[in-house]
C-alpha cells in the first residue's frame, strides 16, 4: 500500500517559469492538503481539496498559485511565473474522513527558483 | 494560528523516556489533540491523537489531563532517530473547512547518546 506520492522530489525553475507539483494520495483517501515550508520555518497550510472541489484555499497566495484535484489523476499545485521567494518545500497530505484519523504526508517537493 | 504552547527545545538521553509537554488551555469540548513530528527535511509523520482518554500505540503514549488543558507526549525509550521537531495540534471535528491542521513552531527534541 503505497503512501502519498509526490513528484518530482526536486524541481529547479528559472524566474518567470511555471512549476507543477503532483501529489497522488493514498489509496482510499479522497481529501488532499497542500502545505508550504520556507527554509528554517514551520509548515503553512495552503489549500484543502476533495475530488473536483476546492474546500478551503485560505492559505493560498492570491496570485500565481492554483490547485486542482481532478476526478482522475493526481492533485496538482501550479505556480505560475515563479519568483525566488517561492523556493520552499511543498508537502502534500491525504486523509480519509477529513483527517480525523490523522493525515499521511508525502516526502515533499523541493522547489528551487534560480 | 495554532492554539497550543510548547517549549522551543528539549534534550533527552538515549534510552530514557522523552516527555514532551503541551498547553492547550482554550481547548473546547469537541477538539482533539494531535501529535506529529518532522524529522529533518522529511514530511511530517503522524504519531498519535486523543480526545480525553489517555492513548497508547506502538510509537508513543499520550496523557491528557482531566481538565484537558494540557497533555504530554511520551516516547518511552528515546533513540537517536527520534530527534525531530514535535508538533502538538488542536483540531476539532467541525466538518467542512475548519478542521485543517495548523502547525505551530513545535518542540525540537534532541536525543543525545
Amino acid at each position: 500500500n503505497a503512501g502519498v506520492m509526490q513528484n518530482p522530489r526536486h524541481l529547479v525553475r528559472r524566474r518567470g517559469q511555471e512549476a507543477r507539483l503532483r501529489c497522488s494520495p493514498m489509496k482510499g483517501h479522497s481529501h488532499v492538503y497542500w502545505y508550504r515550508q520556507l527554509p528554517e520555518e514551520g509548515l503553512k497550510f495552503m489549500v484543502y481539496l476533495q475530488k473536483e472541489n476546492i474546500i478551503d484555499e485560505s492559505g493560498m497566495p492570491k496570485e500565481r498559485f492554483s490547485a486542482e484535484f481532478p476526478k482522475e489523476g493526481p492533485s496538482i499545485l501550479r505556480i505560475q511565473q515563479v519568483v525566488r521567494g517561492d523556493s520552499a518545500a511543498y508537502f502534500c497530505a491525504s486523509s480519509s474522513r477529513q483527517g480525523l484519523d490523522g493525515y499521511t504526508f508525502g516526502s515533499g517537493t523541493r522547489l528551487t527558483v534560480v | 494560528d495554532a492554539k497550543t504552547t510548547q517549549p522551543t527545545s528539549m534534550d533527552c538521553a538515549e534510552g530514557r523516556a522523552a516527555n514532551l509537554p503541551c498547553n492547550h488551555s482554550t481547548i473546547s469540548g469537541n477538539e482533539y489533540v494531535y501529535w506529529y513530528r518532522q524529522i529533518h527535511s522529511q514530511g511530517p509523520q503522524y504519531i498519535i491523537h486523543g480526545l480525553k482518554n489517555n492513548e497508547t500505540n506502538e510509537m508513543a503514549s499520550l496523557i491528557i489531563t482531566e481538565d484537558r488543558k494540557s497533555s504530554t507526549l511520551i516516547l518511552p525509550h528515546a533513540t537517536l532517530r527520534d530527534t525531530a521537531v514535535y508538533y502538538c495540534i488542536v483540531r476539532g471535528d467541525y466538518g467542512g473547512s475548519q478542521g485543517n491542521l495548523i502547525f505551530g513552531k513545535g518542540t525540537k527534541l534532541s536525543v543525545k547518546p
